[in-house]
């Protein structure tokens, strides 16, 4: 039962543009959220989270929305660079749980 | 600060026989975690340990799996007997207050 979904296995952008990923839960009691970039080789690294009592969450090129009602968050890179071609991983938690649920995980290319 | 390092990066092995993967956390992390990569399920919660104390172990595939984490520094994930459905990427995180930091991961390939 993947309570953390990640539907699209990959995607490309082409560099400069808007890249963005996304991510469905299906457990309301989720309240906090995380994105995990990991390149080949490498363990994931923590990229950006957003708690549920928000519903945007910025830090320089990116960007996670997070639509409690449709239990949706996405994350949106702008500009995308080649730097960002990486596996993105979604998370979630649940109030006061230290173990965090994960997505497949969504393979971004940036093409030049 | 090494980071959460684990070993072997690579194993290759036969099926039937026993493998043990290494994990040793960040110092002064008090929790650590055993994951799986697959391309179907990406990262699957395999055990985790608070203060060296095994809290949820739900995710172990079944009994050919166990863990451990004798003290503080170290930890031990052993697969035996391995089945090639094992084969994987298994990485390891320590955190505290709720910062993960993975490991470079080990992976495995039964054969």
């Amino acid at each position: 039962d993947q309570q953390v979904k990640q539907n699209s296995p990959s995607l490309s952008a082409q560099e400069g543009r808007i890249s963005i990923l996304n991510c469905d839960y299906t457990n309301s009691m989720f309240d906090y959220f995380l994105w995990y970039k990991k390149y080949p080789a490498e363990g994931p690294t923590f990229l950006i989270s957003i708690s549920s009592i928000k519903d945007k969450n910025e830090d320089g090129r990116f960007t996670v929305f997070l639509n409690k009602s449709a239990k949706h968050l996405s994350l949106h890179i702008v500009p995308s660079q080649p730097g960002d071609s990486a596996v993105y991983f979604c998370a979630a938690s649940l109030r006061g749980a230290q173990k965090l649920v994960f997505g497949q995980g969504t393979r971004l290319t940036i093409n030049p | 600060d090494a980071g959460v390092i684990q070993s072997p990066r690579h194993e290759v092995t036969e099926m039937g026989q026993e493998v043990t993967l290494r994990c040793k956390p960040i110092s002064g992390h008090n929790s650590l975690f055993w994951y799986r990569q697959t391309m179907m399920r990406g990262l699957e919660l395999l055990i985790y340990f608070n203060n060296n104390v095994p809290i949820d172990d739900s995710g172990m595939p079944e009994d050919r799996f166990s863990a451990k984490m004798p003290n503080a520094s170290f930890s031990t994930l052993k697969i035996q007997p391995s089945e090639p459905r094992d084969s994987a990427v298994y990485f390891c995180a320590s955190s505290i207050r709720g910062g993960y930091t993975f490991g470079s991961g080990t992976r495995l390939t039964v054969v």
